[in-house]
């Protein structure tokens, strides 16, 4: 099982504001990344370290991250965003990676 | 802009040996501060690490360590894996990735993925 814990499926309304979350222990020491995933296609880096955005990633993402919850949050969620998306970190030892089970984002 | 491109066998026979091969364009696999991993999906599920190389050596999923090798070959810039004793659950697409391994950990470039088949 995994270590990371995502809500398997949220949904929003276009325009509005969503945040999708990652739940684990080794959260309290290390920050998760987050990755977008569309069908047929390879995962995207959509969010990393404490609020980091790759080059060509809008500002309508950000991620937090308080105990053991990292969030990612999209203000002003757009049509395509609809995809999955992952979150990814350290596990408890430190020494491994492992991913969330992934969260399906609809968009009404 | 550093390209990563899966190659190998698509189709894998149960019990054998499935060998990939993760060729990196546009950077140099020998650059420090960064991690070569393998991280495959199942058909329909998540994502899951399989283990990475970086200047230190290799690391690997515990849940897969026993059936795993990761190596590199930095004279052609690329990187490989070998995952012995398949099963059908060993059926995925593959991707190779570029991760950022400082105490936290990133994927910045990732392959376009291979589908492995392990079937008679």
């Amino acid at each position: 099982s995994s270590e990371l814990t995502q809500d398997p499926a949220v949904s929003v309304a276009l325009g509005q504001t969503v945040r999708i979350t990652c739940q684990g222990d080794s959260l309290r020491n290390y920050y998760a990344s987050w990755y977008q995933q569309k069908p047929g296609q390879a995962p995207v880096l959509v969010i990393y370290g404490k609020n980091n955005w790759p080059s060509g990633i809008p500002d309508r993402f950000s991620g937090s991250s308080s105990g053991n919850t990292a969030s990612l949050t999209i203000t002003g969620a757009q049509a395509e965003d609809e995809a999955d998306y992952y979150c990814n970190s350290r596990d408890s030892s430190g020494n491994h990676l492992v991913f969330g089970g992934g969260t399906k984002l609809t968009v009404l | 802009q550093l390209q990563l491109q899966e190659s190998g066998s698509g189709l894998v026979k149960p019990s054998q040996t499935l060998s990939l091969t993760c060729a990196v364009s546009g950077g140099s696999i020998s650059s420090g501060g960064y991690s070569w991993s393998w991280i495959r999906q199942p058909p329909g599920k998540g994502l899951e690490w399989i283990g990475y190389i970086y200047h230190g050596g290799s690391t690997y999923n515990p849940s897969l360590k026993s059936r795993v090798t990761i190596s590199v070959d930095r004279s052609k810039n690329q990187f490989s894996l070998k995952l012995s004793s398949v099963t059908a659950a060993d059926t995925a697409v593959y991707y190779c990735a570029r991760g950022y391994s400082g105490y936290d950990h990133y994927f910045d470039f990732w392959g376009q993925g291979t589908l492995v088949t392990v079937s008679s």
